[in-house]
């Protein structure tokens, strides 16, 4: 499992972009970049993943860089409802290991 | 896509006492996944379930403590043995998606308070 470094918190503007940067420079070739969320009292939601190339789903945007030492999620218009622990993880099998994410906050 | 369900959803329970936790999945998977989350903090593996055979425990999670059971391919049990405060947790379970490898389905937790 790769070693995922996160900023602990970060605020966003509603409306505004939020960018979730996470460093995995640990990362091997066979393993995944995932991202999940835990909004407040519920149980992780899974949000996109990748391997190389970027990914966009009905969520979220995923940039891999070209050497998959780093990535970042991006939610385009961020709402109130985005409020949560975001977590990057770096990994090619389960169960998967969580570290501490990032604490985002959604701003009115 | 997983629907998982957990009961009891939250309960307080006091010292030296023990809480069976239930997970029911709406669909057969072979393996299930309990997590403990404490508070503040991110989530922790306690331990693999496969029908049909012991539960494969994380380093710092014992048996005697967390025994767990896997009846069927839809349903296990975590119980908490002999609780003390530092067992107040957030209690999950979660599964494999049947779609892509390594996507995991979450159930809402337990929220468990020892006093």
């Amino acid at each position: 499992d790769a070693k995922t470094t996160q900023p602990p918190s970060m605020d966003c503007a509603e409306g505004r972009a939020a960018n979730l940067p996470c460093n995995h420079s640990t990362i091997s070739g066979n393993e995944y970049v995932y991202w999940y969320r835990q909004i407040h009292s519920q149980g992780p939601q899974y949000i996109i993943h990748g391997l190389k190339n970027n990914e966009t789903n009905e969520m979220a945007s995923l940039i891999i860089t070209e050497d998959r030492k780093s990535s970042t999620l991006i939610l385009p218009h961020a709402t109130l409802r985005d409020t949560a622990v975001y977590y990057c993880i770096g990994q090619g099998n389960t169960p998967l290991v969580f570290g501490k994410g990032t604490r985002l906050s959604v701003i009115a | 896509s997983a629907v998982i369900s957990q009961k009891p959803s939250r309960d307080i329970c006091q010292r030296g006492t023990s809480l069976t936790i239930q997970c029911q999945v709406d669909s057969q998977v072979t393996m299930m996944f309990w997590y403990r989350q404490q508070p503040g903090q991110s989530l922790t593996l306690i331990a693999t379930a496969n029908q049909g055979s012991e539960a494969t425990y994380e380093s710092g999670f014992v048996i005697d403590k967390f025994p767990i059971s896997r009846p069927n391919l839809t349903f296990s049990t975590l119980t908490v043995s002999n609780m003390s405060p530092e067992d107040s947790s957030i209690y999950l379970c979660s599964v494999p998606g049947q779609g892509f490898v390594y996507e995991q389905y979450f159930g809402p937790g337990t929220r468990l308070t020892v006093t």
